[in-house]
């Protein structure tokens, strides 16, 4: 268990619709970032908050949006959902910046 | 932007037989991080590097951070069959240090 917890592992979906996944980072981290990883693929940044503030912004499509709350948990929000979007996302945490924690994941299927 | 290219791509190997992988950019990195992902689950750090010419070990892996600063390598010894999995490099962007640019991977496969 890195920590990094991850809601839901898995989320299956019609396309147009909208989802919602969720992360609590390790205790004491107060960045959280979003990767996503499509099938075989590397992983692509998408998003870092740092308590509370967004701080960097990677290829991440104008459809996702996503927050981090004042208890450091954050969201990442996927709408108007096409087949393309079907992949892993990761959460990740750090305190330092550099080393970073990640969750489980979360596989998202479009259909 | 900053990309990361590792090779080979894939491997195929015999438990017991010793791995080199490595990773090179285009770019210097003051950082170097290798982290393995098992199928279905999330990447994990295994190694990190903080300077040029550093070399370090985890067990059976060593890697080593290139004198260049362009590049990294991963050894690992007498293989064993949960080494099965994706091994990535990584390092912080220049730009945005917060942010980590990802390789493009190193799948390992182990045969009995």
């Amino acid at each position: 268990d890195s920590g990094v917890t991850q809601t839901p592992k898995h989320l299956i979906t019609a396309t147009g619709q909208r989802v919602t996944l969720r992360c609590s980072p390790r205790s004491g981290d107060l960045s959280v970032y979003w990767y996503q990883q499509s099938l075989d693929q590397g992983l692509q940044f998408l998003i870092q908050y740092y308590n509370g503030e967004e701080r960097a912004k990677g290829n991440i499509l104008e459809r996702f949006s996503a927050q981090q709350f004042p208890d450091l948990h954050s969201e990442l929000n996927l709408s108007s959902l096409e087949l393309g979007d079907s992949a892993l996302y990761f959460c990740a945490s750090s305190d330092t910046g550099v080393v970073l924690t990640f969750g489980a994941g979360s596989r998202l299927t479009v259909l | 932007g900053q990309q990361l290219n590792q090779s080979p791509q894939s491997m195929f190997i015999q438990e017991g037989e010793d791995v080199s992988m490595n990773c090179t950019s285009s770019s210097i990195f003051n950082t170097w991080l290798w982290y393995k992902q098992d199928p279905g689950e999330g990447p994990v750090l295994l190694i990190a590097l903080y300077k040029a010419g550093e070399l370090t070990s985890n067990g059976r892996l060593t890697a080593q951070f290139g004198i260049t600063r362009k590049d990294s390598f991963l050894n690992i010894s007498a293989s064993i069959p949960s080494d099965v999995g994706i091994y990535f490099c990584a390092g912080p962007n220049t730009g945005t240090a917060s942010k980590l640019t990802f390789g493009t991977g190193t799948r390992l496969q182990v045969t009995l």
